[in-house]
């Protein structure tokens, strides 16, 4: 898996837009970006992910720059219970073939 | 539809004994994917496994650990003559079998091993 740079600590205000940003220059054709998070002594939580194009579920939004180095994580509109560490992870091992290489991610904090 | 369940979610063990931790996947799913998550730090990969088949054990200790999924019944991850270092929370993950494309893994809510 490539390897990703993300921010340690983020704050965003409750209602707003988080945007969170990930570093990924050595990024190879073939690796996906993947999202997840993990609210406080819980599991993993898949949330997005994308190869090239721009990705959008009903949780977030996932925006890819046209070189592929790096992305933005968005979730809309925020609340309290979206405080989490969100991890990026590129990866081709979507398919199962090995796991994932899961960083130190974002600690985001969402502020009433 | 049950996501993947894990059990026990606590488990304390006195150093030298066995940790038995198991893992029922999705239903659907037939891969099975453990991880440990020491204390403050991130999640570790450490074995992906099928039906009967180990694919890849390259993030288990060498010594001690062991993991199977049987033809029945769930996922086990065997720690043996557990240490301090071994307290942490153990993660699985499953997913269902490859046809194409990528997809996230559905995580369960880990086993937290406290050894005494």
């Amino acid at each position: 898996d490539a390897k990703t740079t993300q921010p340690p600590s983020m704050d965003c205000a409750e209602g707003r837009a988080a945007n969170l940003p990930c570093n990924h220059s050595t990024i190879s054709g073939n690796e996906y970006v993947y999202w997840y998070r993990q609210i406080h002594s819980q599991g993993p939580q898949y949330i997005i992910h994308g190869l090239k194009n721009n990705e959008t579920n009903e949780m977030a939004s996932l925006i890819i720059t046209e070189d592929r180095k790096s992305s933005t994580l968005i979730l809309p509109h925020a609340t309290l219970r979206d405080t989490a560490v969100y991890y990026c992870i590129a990866s081709n091992s979507g398919g199962g073939a090995d796991g994932l290489t899961f960083g130190k991610g974002t600690h985001l904090i969402i502020q009433p | 539809n049950a996501g993947v369940m894990q059990n026990p979610r606590h488990l304390v063990r006195r150093r030298g004994q066995e940790a038995r931790l198991r893992c029922s996947p999705m239903k659907g799913h037939s891969h099975v994917y453990w991880y440990r998550q020491l204390p403050e730090e991130g999640l570790k990969f450490m074995v992906y496994l099928q039906k009967e088949n180990i694919i890849d054990e390259s993030g288990m200790p060498k010594e001690r650990f062991s993991a199977e999924f049987p033809k029945e019944g769930p996922s086990i991850l065997r720690i043996q003559q557990v240490v301090r270092g071994d307290s942490a929370a153990y993660f699985c993950a499953s997913s269902p079998v490859i046809t194409s494309g990528h997809y996230g893994y559905t995580f369960g809510s880990g086993t937290r091993l406290t050894v005494v």
